[in-house]
């Protein structure tokens, strides 16, 4: 079952404001990572936050992760009208290969 | 060095037909993984495998799927006698052989129209 939810479900932002997207998840995991789809395509690979780690940064990106709480969350600063697109956290449990899924955060950054 | 690789990326059966969809991971890496993405919503972890194993195949529906990863040539998700429901778009991706970080790199995606 997914244990991946999102929150919000979508955001709309004028260019140049920050987007914050955050994920909670069930069960104790290796790492949480950030994904990124636009309309129709694949997915994109954002950022990867093990367990042990608590914030991580990656140009405008800034990842972080409450293993007490089960929850992360994704802040993009100063966002773009390139950064319109679905974001998706994605739970690596422990012992376990796949990647669980949320539903996602879709972004809209309006110019 | 190439990415993960798909084909078709667009794929229409008729209700009944058998649906092939191919996955060439990346140079290196060993594991395998199928996820499918129904519309609006998130993905969905199908099959994960090795060359020649099935290592977890927990999310793979019980009937009329299945997955292989051959020594030679890419993996191969099939169904059988598809229907509507079966109509999606299905990632693959793959991770290098070490275990201590699973980044997943995707394809492009098959997407599968049943008519």
């Amino acid at each position: 079952s997914q244990q991946g939810e999102e929150d919000p479900q979508a955001l709309s932002i004028q260019e140049g404001e920050n987007a914050t997207m955050n994920c909670s998840y069930k069960t104790s995991i290796n790492n949480l990572q950030w994904y990124r789809q636009n309309s129709g395509r694949g997915l994109v690979h954002l950022i990867l936050i093990r367990s042990n780690e608590r914030e991580k940064h990656s140009g405008r990106l800034r990842v972080t992760l409450d293993t007490s709480k089960k929850s992360s969350s994704l802040l993009i600063t100063a966002s773009r009208a390139a950064d319109t697109a679905s974001y998706f956290c994605a739970t690596h449990p422990r012992g376990g290969g796949k990647l669980i899924f949320g539903q996602g955060t879709e972004l809209s950054v309006k110019p | 060095n190439a990415g993960v690789m798909q084909n078709p990326r667009h794929l229409v059966r008729r209700r009944g037909q058998e649906a092939r969809l191919r996955c060439s991971p990346m140079k290196g890496h060993s594991h395998v993984y199928w996820y499918r993405q129904l519309p609006e919503e998130g993905l969905k972890f199908m099959v994960y495998l090795q060359k020649e194993n099935i290592i977890d195949e927990s999310g793979m529906p019980k009937e009329r799927f299945s997955a292989e990863f051959p020594k030679e040539g890419p993996s191969i998700l099939r169904i059988q006698q598809v229907v509507r429901g079966d109509s999606a778009a299905y990632f693959c991706a793959s991770s290098p052989p070490d275990t201590v970080s699973r980044e997943q790199y995707f394809g492009p995606g098959t997407r599968l129209t049943v008519t």
